[in-house]
């Protein structure tokens, strides 16, 4: 069973602050990995993807990934209040014609002003 | 470009009646995947298809629950005889190989059974 973990939060932190948000999977052959934001009421929207060990920055955003832990987490620098929703980690399938996506629970990350 | 849309955005039926929820992917994308999402819920895998293959079925959770893909494009998600555990928010995605198969996600259909 394919599995990917996250902390269901909340995460609680104040603005201007770095949120740091984590995931680990289980399907050692999985090759890259995604974080999709979701705010309430609403369909998950995509921020980042990333498929080499190492660190990835987009703005604010940073994904940091380490195939030898099977750990994927992202980084919030400077979290504003509409940074507030849940985040949702997935990691693509390995093996075969098989590209479904595994998605984690998520983490509620809550950002005060 | 369009992104993936997905009809109704929200549909209330009596328990017992069939709904059919309709998605339709971003022009190009040869895999299309509904899920569902239960309040303050993560989101359950139903059905995945890619391209002429055979879908994943695996996520289905009962034989109540059927889809299709027709011309490798639109798919319809069909639910027989409703029951209250149906309602739920019925998310589509589409992804493609070239774009590394990150999925983009339908704003979803609420579905109310009552």
């Amino acid at each position: 069973q394919k599995e990917v973990e996250q902390n269901s939060g909340p995460l609680s932190v104040p603005e201007g602050a770095i949120a740091s948000l984590n995931c680990t999977y289980s399907d050692r052959g999985s090759q890259s990995f995604f974080w999709y934001r979701q705010y309430s009421g609403k369909s998950p929207e995509l921020i980042m993807f990333i498929y080499s060990n190492g660190d990835k920055e987009d703005g604010r955003f940073t994904a940091q990934l380490n195939k030898a832990s099977q750990y994927v987490s992202l980084l919030i620098r400077d979290s504003q209040p509409s940074d507030s929703a849940t985040y949702l980690c997935a990691a693509l399938n390995s093996g075969g014609s098989n590209y479904k996506l595994t998605f984690g629970k998520g983490t509620l990350l809550t950002v005060n002003p | 470009g369009a992104g993936v849309s997905q009809s109704p955005s929200n549909k209330v039926t009596e328990k017992g009646k069939d709904v059919e929820l309709r998605c339709d992917p971003i022009s190009g994308h040869t895999a299309l995947y509904w899920y569902r999402q239960s309040l303050g819920q993560g989101l359950e895998f139903l059905i995945y298809f890619q391209g002429n293959s055979a879908p994943d079925k695996s996520g289905l959770p009962s034989d109540r629950f059927s889809a299709e893909r027709t011309g490798g494009s639109v798919s319809t998600l069909t639910i027989q005889r409703t029951q209250q555990e149906d309602s739920a928010v019925y998310l589509c995605a589409s992804s493609s190989r070239t774009s590394g198969y990150e999925q983009y996600f339908g704003p979803g259909t609420r579905l109310t059974v009552t």
